[in-house]
C-alpha cells in the first residue's frame, strides 16, 4: 500500500494568512494527487485532482503543487469558510488511500 | 445538478451484517467508479472499495473477505454489504462518485453519509 504522510497534523492560523500543508507519499505516484476539505458533520469536498487542477468552482486562493512523492496544499489569503480539515489522497493505485488529516484552526 | 442519497441501518449488533444502498440522482450512471468511503468517529478517511464501470470490483485487502459492493444500472443505485461486523466497523460510511482521469481517480460527488454503529 502507498503510505500517505501529511503534516503538520494540525495549523492554527488567522483570517488573511497563507497556509501550507504538506503531503507525502511513500513511494512515487507522479501528479496523482487529490486534495479534499471537509467540515464538521459534511462530506468531503474535492479541491483539487491531479496535484495542481483546480476543481470546478472551488476559490483560485487554493492551489497545489507536487509531484512524485512531496505536494502541497496553499491557501493563499485563509477566509472564514477554510477552517476545516483537508486530506489527500493518493490516485494512482489500490488501495487508495489517504493521509490522515490536517486541522486548520482558527489562532 | 448530481446528488447521491444514502440510507441503511445505523445500529448493528457483532456478526450482523451490514448494508447500505446509495441512489445517484442527476447525470449519467455510466463511466464513473461507484465507490464507498468510510470514517471512524474521529478520524480520517477510508477507501472500503468501488465497482468500476466494467463491474469489477476493488476492495481494500483488510476487508476483501468480507465486503460486497454492487450495481443496479435499472435503478441508478449501488450497494455495500459488510458481513460479521465487529466494534472496529464502527464509522461513518459514505458513497461517492469516482471520476477516472489521466489523473487517475477522484471522489467528485459524496452522500451525505450514515454513521453505522456497532454494538452489543
Amino acid at each position: 500500500d502507498i503510505q500517505m504522510t501529511q503534516s503538520p497534523s494540525s495549523v492554527s492560523a488567522s483570517v488573511g494568512d497563507r497556509v501550507t500543508i504538506t503531503c507525502r507519499a511513500s513511494q512515487g505516484i507522479r501528479s496523482w494527487l487529490v486534495w479534499y476539505q471537509q467540515k464538521p458533520g459534511k462530506a468531503p469536498k474535492l479541491l483539487i485532482y491531479g496535484a495542481s487542477s483546480l476543481q470546478s468552482g472551488v476559490p483560485s486562493r487554493f492551489s497545489g503543487s507536487g509531484s512524485g512523492t512531496d505536494f502541497t496544499l496553499t491557501i493563499s489569503s485563509l477566509q472564514p469558510e477554510d477552517f476545516a480539515t483537508y486530506y489527500c489522497q493518493q490516485a494512482n493505485s489500490f488501495p487508495r488511500t489517504f493521509g490522515q488529516g490536517t486541522k486548520v484552526e482558527i489562532k | 445538478q448530481v446528488q447521491l442519497q444514502q440510507w441503511g441501518a445505523g445500529l448493528l449488533k457483532p456478526s450482523e451484517t451490514l448494508s447500505l444502498t446509495c441512489v445517484v440522482y442527476g447525470g449519467s450512471f455510466s463511466g464513473y467508479y461507484w465507490s464507498w468511503i468510510r470514517q471512524p468517529p474521529g478520524k480520517g478517511l477510508e477507501w472500503v472499495g468501488e465497482i468500476n464501470p466494467s463491474g469489477t470490483t476493488n476492495y481494500t485487502p483488510s476487508l476483501k473477505s468480507r465486503v460486497t459492493i454492487s450495481l443496479d444500472t435499472s435503478k441508478n443505485h449501488f450497494s455495500l454489504n459488510l458481513s460479521s461486523v465487529t466494534a472496529a466497523d464502527t464509522a461513518v460510511y459514505y458513497c461517492a462518485r469516482g471520476l477516472y482521469t489521466i489523473f487517475g481517480l477522484s471522489f467528485d460527488y459524496w452522500g451525505q453519509g450514515t454513521l453505522v454503529t456497532v454494538s452489543s
